[in-house]
């Protein structure tokens, strides 16, 4: 059984940088064709794209957003980290990170995890 | 503003069919990627619904189809019910300095 689980602060001041940390079970990174994604969706909005990173360490980052975002992966504690720079109170939103294997849409999905920027 | 563009809001009764467009242009669904739709109840995480166009994880009833045509795609659901109620978004992929992957801006189903 894949999942995957989002985890970071809850509460972060402006112009701090949000680290998340996404601990997936039931698949390894390190296997051809798997990617992790992280999306987020501010409260009562769509879906966003941040970034991926595939099991041959290439990373893709949203063109908005790319000079603020970092990923890395740690394969051997199933762990992919994100961090966003310069926080701002726009980007209060639930962070998600979803797997997507070679031939599939995004899937399975962590339960998200809250995060509010403020003062 | 997102990408792929659909409808705010769809509605049907019980039992009808409804369908969702997502509309894109020539650097995502018009280049040929490959549209993904996901299902998300109020308060939890999306859920895919329908991957490559119109294929269906194992789980999703068969009464949920999806296809796509030229620059847009189209989720269509039958035998509407009252679980069907949900916010749906497409997804695809794409090649211009939008970023990589893109979503659509999300439609509330509404079962009446």
């Amino acid at each position: 059984q894949v999942t995957l689980r989002e985890s970071g602060p809850a509460l972060v001041k402006p112009t701090q940088t949000l680290t998340l940390t996404c601990t997936f079970s039931g698949f390894s990174l390190s296997t051809s064709g798997m990617c992790v994604s992280w999306i987020r969706q501010p409260p009562g909005k769509a879906l966003e794209w941040l970034a991926r990173i595939d099991w041959d360490d290439d990373k893709y980052y949203s063109t908005s957003l790319k000079t603020r975002l970092s990923i890395s992966k740690d394969t051997s504690k199933n762990q992919v980290v994100l961090t966003m720079t310069n926080m701002d109170p726009v980007d209060t939103a639930t962070y998600y990170c979803a797997r997507r294997s070679s031939g599939s849409g995004l899937d399975p999905w962590g339960q998200g995890t809250l995060v509010t920027v403020s003062s | 503003q997102s990408v792929l563009t659909q409808p705010p809001s769809v509605s049907g009764a019980p039992g009808q069919r409804v369908t969702i467009s997502c509309t894109g242009s020539s650097s995502n669904i018009g280049a040929g990627y490959d549209v993904h739709w996901y299902k998300q109840l109020p308060g939890t995480a999306p859920k895919l619904l329908i991957y490559n166009n119109n294929n269906r994880p194992s789980g999703v009833p068969d009464r949920f189809s999806g296809s796509k045509s030229g620059t847009s795609a189209s989720l269509a659901i039958t035998g509407l019910q009252a679980e069907d109620e949900a916010d749906y978004y497409c997804q695809s992929y794409d090649s211009s300095l939008s970023g990589p992957v893109v979503f659509g801006g999300g439609t509330k189903l509404t079962v009446l």
